[in-house]
């Protein structure tokens, strides 16, 4: 089983900065089939990033993903108010499918 | 529109059984796997597993928490995916989702909570 290691746990940050979100993997993710979810609290998750690298439909371009291999990063260039969230990668490359722990943006 | 809705969850004593059902619309049902992930209250996600379509086999997957007691079926002609869950356990408690398999997970249901407690 892959584990995925997300950091930093939580980040306090003020809208329009920057926010850097990492996601470590125990072992090489096949085919770079990494993704990132964003969820908000009472709501499901919402799919921001596939492949890694692609945004899916519908999310703004302020999103950003990046990485390869066992290293991966989210990147929000500049946060919105609505960006304040918890922040979930997945690797679907190979069963059992697995999530890091997660990390929550909040308002600093 | 294309959308998820999961039905069937409610408390249940553990040890018993209950089915969830996720009926799905606005797009071609049978074309796609689909997955079931569910959050304990105040927790991350946890996969719980999927089944492909019927032209990769109708086949299923199941993480080992789960393996020999949840069961993922599929009525392609009703676009309804299930999860018949027994012996419950009350770690068993959470929200399940259903979720579209394509390019990960990019269609999710609201949720449907299951309290496992006597």
């Amino acid at each position: 089983e892959i584990v995925l290691t997300q950091s930093p746990g939580t980040l306090s940050l003020s809208p329009g900065e920057r926010a850097t979100l990492s996601c470590r993997a125990s072992q090489s993710v096949s085919s770079s089939y990494l993704a990132w979810y964003q969820q908000k609290p009472g709501q499901a998750p919402r799919l921001l990033i596939y492949g890694a690298s692609s945004r899916a439909t519908g999310i703004p371009d302020r999103f950003s993903g990046s990485g390869s291999g066992t290293d991966f990063t989210l990147t929000i260039s500049r946060l919105e108010p609505e960006d304040f969230a918890v922040y979930y990668c997945q690797q679907y490359g190979s069963s059992p499918v697995t999530f890091g722990q997660g990390t929550k943006v909040e308002i600093k | 529109e294309v959308q998820l809705v999961e039905s069937g969850g409610g408390l249940v004593q553990p040890g018993r059984s209950l089915r969830l059902s996720c009926t799905a619309s606005g797009f071609t049902f049978g074309d796609y796997a689909m997955s079931w992930v569910r959050q304990a209250p105040g927790k991350g996600l946890e996969w719980v597993g999927f089944i492909r379509s019927k032209a990769y086999g109708g086949t299923t997957e199941y993480a080992a928490s789960v393996k020999g007691r949840f069961t993922i079926s599929r009525d392609d002609s009703k676009s309804i995916a299930y999860l018949q869950m027994n012996s419950l356990k009350t770690e068993d408690t959470a929200v399940y989702y259903c979720t579209r398999d394509r390019e990960a997970f990019d269609i999710w249901g609201q949720g449907t909570m299951v309290t496992v407690s006597s």
